[in-house]
């Protein structure tokens, strides 16, 4: 049974850019939210998408956006990137039924020069 | 709004000492749930341990133990004869149904074990 999974393991990007990062769920899981550690940092929380809708957001500006796809998998999308969204993107995963238990993948890190 | 505090920045010790990390929450809502988790340096969150705001009894797990305690908001965590593969940065965090369990975290404590 695989666990939440995420790619890429790494990436760099130059401001400005655009990035988008995918997220798997675990198998049986339906809802995904998004997390930004920024170094030295708890996760903060993005966005959380549940029947492929936006079910709440953070404090995060329009830059971010995600999509959920019908086989649950998940997308996270930054756009114009600054130098501090260079931080660890964090995916978890849970199903409605029991959403107070989170799985975590193991993030994509990114560095924006 | 939700808050998690963890006043602690970072601990060292050495291996066999014990070590509580302290963990404060905010939280208006009567149903919540509080969790710890470990990062070590690769960077993966694991889970260590979730409570519900209803079961306030202390629980132990091997070298792991936790104390609830509602009155003083505190949900602070043990470690007993800690070894150096402890060494990592641990996260106290806060999710209630109201929020559809967003995960509130503290800033970590980095607990650094040496021999």
């Amino acid at each position: 049974d695989a666990g939440v999974t995420q790619s890429p393991t790494h990436l760099i990007k130059t401001r400005g850019q655009q990035v988008t990062l995918r997220c798997s769920p675990k198998s049986g899981h339906d809802t995904v939210s998004w997390y930004q550690q920024a170094l030295g940092q708890g996760p903060q929380f993005i966005f959380q998408y549940y029947e492929e809708e936006e079910r709440q957001r953070g404090n995060f500006p329009d830059r971010f956006s995600g999509h959920q796809f019908p086989n649950y998998s998940s997308e996270l999308n930054v756009n114009a990137l600054l130098l501090g969204d260079s931080a660890l993107y964090l995916c978890a995963s849970s199903s409605v039924g029991a959403s107070y238990e989170q799985y975590f993948g193991p993030g994509t890190r990114l560095t924006v020069t | 709004a939700q808050k998690v505090t963890q006043a602690q920045t970072e601990i060292s010790v050495v291996e066999k000492e014990d070590v509580t990390l302290d963990c404060v929450y905010e939280t208006r809502d009567t149903t919540y749930y509080l969790f710890w988790y470990k990062q070590p340096p690769s960077g993966e969150l694991v889970f260590l341990i979730r409570r519900n705001s209803f079961d306030e009894q202390n629980e132990i797990s091997g070298r792991y133990s936790w104390n609830f305690q509602k009155s003083t908001s505190s949900f602070n965590f043990t470690i007993t004869a800690s070894q150096v593969v402890d060494s990592a940065v641990y996260f106290c965090a806060l999710s209630s149904p109201r929020g559809f369990q967003k995960l509130v975290f503290g800033t970590g404590t980095r607990l650094l074990v040496s021999p």
